[in-house]
Parts: structure tokens; C-alpha cells; sequence
């Protein structure tokens, strides 16, 4: 069965840390591995990974995906109260039009002043 | 720069009443999703659309029907509502072109409370 695991749970932070979340999966047929924020309401997209190796990065965060060894991080540095979220990755099979995604159950980060 | 809207964003039901739940694109993607998300489970698919005419069960369907309206519009319906479909639930749409996956965009979800 497809799955996907994210580690950990959930973090709690200060201000300025580094922290990187973690995304292992096993997906039959895999395509590519996505990273969304979610605050209070809708999942926001941030990242898209379909190629091994090939760091992906927007400001402080950066993500990156490892398809030999089946796992993706996401990277957050100088963490600042607004990187508050619940961080969720999805795997996509090779149906070629992204309607399954395999969800985790997210990384709940808490970023202290 | 609406992108995917959902309404409405609360409603308490009592157990058998039923109720749609509505929610619009204006990016003119084909594809469309409903989703719901509880606590420990994280988020499921319950139908999706892959384009205009057309739908498809997803990971939960049980208990619920859907209707791609048009291009832009993709509806859940509630026959009959039960404590156990208590949850949020979010609406996505993404662009479909051939082989190339395009990320899912979200609404900012209904809130639904069955009595």
C-alpha cells in the first residue's frame, strides 16, 4: 500500500533556528513529491520535486528529494513566528494529471519569539 | 485573485438533514477535488473530477455525491448526514496537461458539524 511519513510529528522552535522536516515515502510508480503550508485554513503549495538531487528553494525555505533512498526534506532556516504551520508532503504516482496524492500527516511546527 | 472558493465556511447540521456544499474555480483548471481532513487522519479524497462531465470516487466516498456543475464549479452533497461525516472539508483544483502534474490549489475549507 502507498504511504507517506513524516517526521516528526511536531517541532517546537526559537526564533533564528534552522530546522528541517523530513518526508519518506513508498508510492508505486512515483512522480513527483510536493510540500504545502497550512495555517489556519487552506493548504498552500510550496515546492514540487520530480527529479532526484535538484534542490528547490524559495527565500528561507529550500527542499530537496532523494529518489534512490525515497525521502524528501524540507529546510527552513532563521525560522521566524509567521513559519508557524502545520508542513504537509504528498506523493504522486505516475498517473500523469496529479489527481492521487498520497498524503502524510504533517509536521506541526511551532516557532516561539 | 479569488482562486478556489467554498461555501459556506461554517454549518452545523442535524444527523439525516442534508446539505451541498459548494465551491468555484476561476483559474480554469480542469481537474477539481474534495477532500476532508479529521484529526490524526490527515487529509482523504472523497471525489474528484478530472474534467468537465466527468467524476470519480476517491479514497471516502461513502455518503456523499458530487456534481461538476461546469468548468468552474464542483459540488458535495450530504443526502443524509451523520455524526461520523463531522469534519473539514476542502476543495482543490489543478491544471491538467498531459503528462506534467500540476500542484493541487486549495480553498479555505467548510467547516461541517453534525448533531
Amino acid at each position: 500500500e502507498d504511504k507517506v511519513v513524516q517526521s516528526p510529528l511536531s517541532l517546537v522552535v526559537h526564533e533564528g533556528d534552522t530546522v528541517t522536516l523530513n518526508c519518506s515515502y513508498e508510492v508505486t510508480n512515483f512522480r513527483s513529491l510536493l510540500w504545502y503550508k497550512q495555517e489556519k485554513k487552506a493548504p498552500t503549495f510550496l515546492f514540487m520535486l520530480t527529479s532526484s538531487g535538484i534542490e528547490k528553494k524559495s527565500g528561507r525555505l529550500s527542499s530537496i528529494l532523494d529518489k534512490k533512498e525515497l525521502f524528501s526534506i524540507l529546510n527552513i532556516t532563521a525560522t521566524q513566528t509567521g513559519d508557524s504551520a502545520v508542513y504537509l508532503c504528498a506523493g504522486t504516482d505516475n498517473a500523469g494529471n496529479n489527481r492521487k496524492l498520497i498524503w502524510g500527516l504533517g509536521t506541526s511546527l511551532a516557532v516561539n519569539p | 485573485n479569488a482562486g478556489v472558493t467554498q461555501t459556506p465556511k461554517f454549518q452545523v447540521l442535524k444527523t439525516g438533514q442534508s446539505m451541498t456544499l459548494q465551491c468555484a474555480q476561476d483559474m480554469n483548471h480542469n481537474s477539481m477535488y474534495w477532500y476532508r481532513q479529521d484529526p490524526g487522519m490527515g487529509l482523504r479524497l472523497i471525489y474528484y473530477s478530472a474534467s468537465e462531465g466527468t467524476t470519480d470516487k476517491g479514497e471516502v466516498p461513502n455518503g456523499y455525491n458530487v456534481s461538476r456543475l461546469n468548468k468552474r464549479e464542483f459540488s458535495l452533497r450530504l443526502e443524509s448526514a451523520a455524526p461520523s461525516q463531522t469534519s473539514v472539508y476542502f476543495c482543490a483544483s489543478s491544471e491538467y496537461r498531459g503528462s506534467n502534474n500540476q500542484p493541487q490549489h486549495f480553498g479555505d475549507g467548510t467547516r461541517l458539524s453534525i448533531l
